[in-house]
């Protein structure tokens, strides 16, 4: 079953705009992770903040979560025609042998030159 | 950093054929490799775990004959979808876990089955 849902499914913005996608889950997590994905290609790690973390930035992405909410959110500023990509939140919660990722639905996000 | 390979990117097959589907770790041992199938405009779903030298575990509803995962070793799953039908066409990506937090990418199998 999905553990994230993101919101919102699709943004469209211009370029220069910030840009923010919501993450949402349901059970304990050891970290969550957000990934990018350019259409028909493989996936690309952006960031990864871990449980005890409530904020991470890298270059233009800021990432926060709550974990009293379950709730993540990704913020990249200044965007760019090249971000347009899916953006996906997973969430790892295994522990032993049972670590694996858990995917949201993804935001579609088109920035317009 | 680590890296997977994952081939072919692209494989068009007959209905009722198999198709093999490679990912090696590179730069790493990956004693975990996780499979997950992706539709259309729709997220990542996954299929099953495999550990080395042990049966994967598969996702409820993920039919372990027809997909087929061998890890028979550090560096090498393969999944193979027997029997493929039209509707097993979807994008196949693999994944490898290399430390706490740490999972590498395959670049992903588009399977179209005719």
């Amino acid at each position: 079953s999905q553990q994230g849902e993101e919101d919102p499914q699709a943004l469209s913005i211009q370029e220069g705009e910030n840009a923010t996608m919501n993450c949402s889950y349901k059970t304990s997590i050891n970290n969550l992770q957000w990934y990018r994905q350019n259409s028909g290609r493989g996936l690309v790690h952006l960031i990864l903040i871990r449980s005890n973390e409530r904020e991470k930035h890298s270059g233009r992405l800021r990432v926060t979560l709550d974990t009293s909410k379950k709730s993540s959110s990704l913020l990249i500023t200044a965007s760019r025609a090249a971000d347009t990509a899916s953006y996906f939140c997973a969430t790892d919660k295994g522990g032993g042998s049972n670590y694996k990722l858990t995917f949201g639905k993804g935001t579609l996000l088109t920035v317009n030159p | 950093g680590a890296v997977v390979s994952q081939h072919p990117s692209r494989v068009i097959c007959k209905s009722g054929t198999s198709v093999k589907i490679e990912c090696r770790s590179l730069d790493f041992q990956a004693t975990t490799m996780f499979w997950y199938r992706q539709f259309p405009k729709q997220s990542l779903m996954l299929m099953a775990t495999s550990n080395e030298g042990s049966k994967a575990t598969y996702e409820q509803g993920v039919e372990k004959d027809k997909f087929l995962i061998n890890h028979a070793s550090l560096t090498l799953s393969t999944l193979t979808v027997t029997s493929a039908h039209p509707e097993d066409s979807s994008f196949y990506i693999c994944s490898g876990r290399n430390g706490p937090g740490g999972y590498t990418f395959g670049s992903g199998t588009r399977l179209t089955v005719v």
